[in-house]
């Protein structure tokens, strides 16, 4: 079976910039998250679907990002307008759901740096 | 809010020496999280090591133990001998059994390990 994959591997945007991160998560499971992962802040949350449906949103990081979940195979995170703070790794996330320990499995990121 | 703590952030060990990576856990709800180690090799993503569900039970994989100790809150990752492929990132998590496994899992901050020969 695929793993998680996340498209692009890298990007490089101009401060300003709207960049669109893509993730397909695990076939079948029902659950999908977005992390954040700096070396200071660690990995942050950023939001967390469960089939489909927008469960937590981030808090902070509701006014410049925005995550959907176009079907059940397919989410994009929009950072509209981008700042050079937002230079990180964004890290995708699935698991199967209700039920299970909670093990995620993750996509191997996608590297944000801005300029 | 549940938190994860990992005290050192980087440590370096000679081939063939043991290594222990503390982790301390907080977890907000009255029943006992499930707790994780992740591993990040170099160039690849974030991946499971080894996971352990139930208080007082140890976890095991590539020649990694942890030991979930509730007295202590603790779930310390030791290998008895380390080789040069075991240089990575390692992450403790918990996933909050509580809390409906809600927000996912909370991640200590890492401990870079570089094993050199």
């Amino acid at each position: 079976d695929a793993g998680v994959t996340q498209t692009p591997r890298h990007e490089v945007a101009e401060k300003g910039q709207t960049i669109i991160l893509k993730c397909e998560p695990v076939s079948g499971h029902n659950d999908l998250f977005w992390y954040r992962q700096t070396k200071i802040q660690g990995l942050e949350l950023l939001s967390y679907f469960r089939s489909k449906s927008l469960m937590e949103d981030g808090g902070a990081f509701k006014d410049r990002f925005k995550a959907e979940m176009l079907n059940s195979s397919f989410s994009t995170l929009k950072i509209q307008p981008t700042e050079p703070k937002d230079s990180a790794v964004y890290l995708c996330a699935s698991r199967q759901g209700q039920g299970d320990t909670g093990q995620l499995y993750f996509g191997e990121g996608s590297k944000l740096t801005v300029l | 809010g549940d938190s994860v703590t990992q005290t050192e952030g980087q440590v370096t060990v000679s081939e063939s020496k043991s290594l222990i990576i503390n982790c301390t856990y907080s977890a907000t709800s009255i029943a006992y999280p499930n707790l994780f180690w992740y591993v990040r090799y170099p160039g690849e993503g974030l991946q499971l090591l080894l996971k352990v569900i139930t208080a007082g039970q140890k976890g095991s994989s590539r020649g990694f133990e942890a030991t979930y100790n509730k007295e202590t809150t603790s779930f310390h990752l030791q290998k008895a001998s380390v080789q040069e492929s075991d240089s990575a990132v390692y992450y403790c998590a918990l996933s909050d059994r509580g809390n409906n496994y809600a927000q996912g899992l909370t991640f200590g901050l890492g401990t870079r390990v570089s094993v050199f020969p």
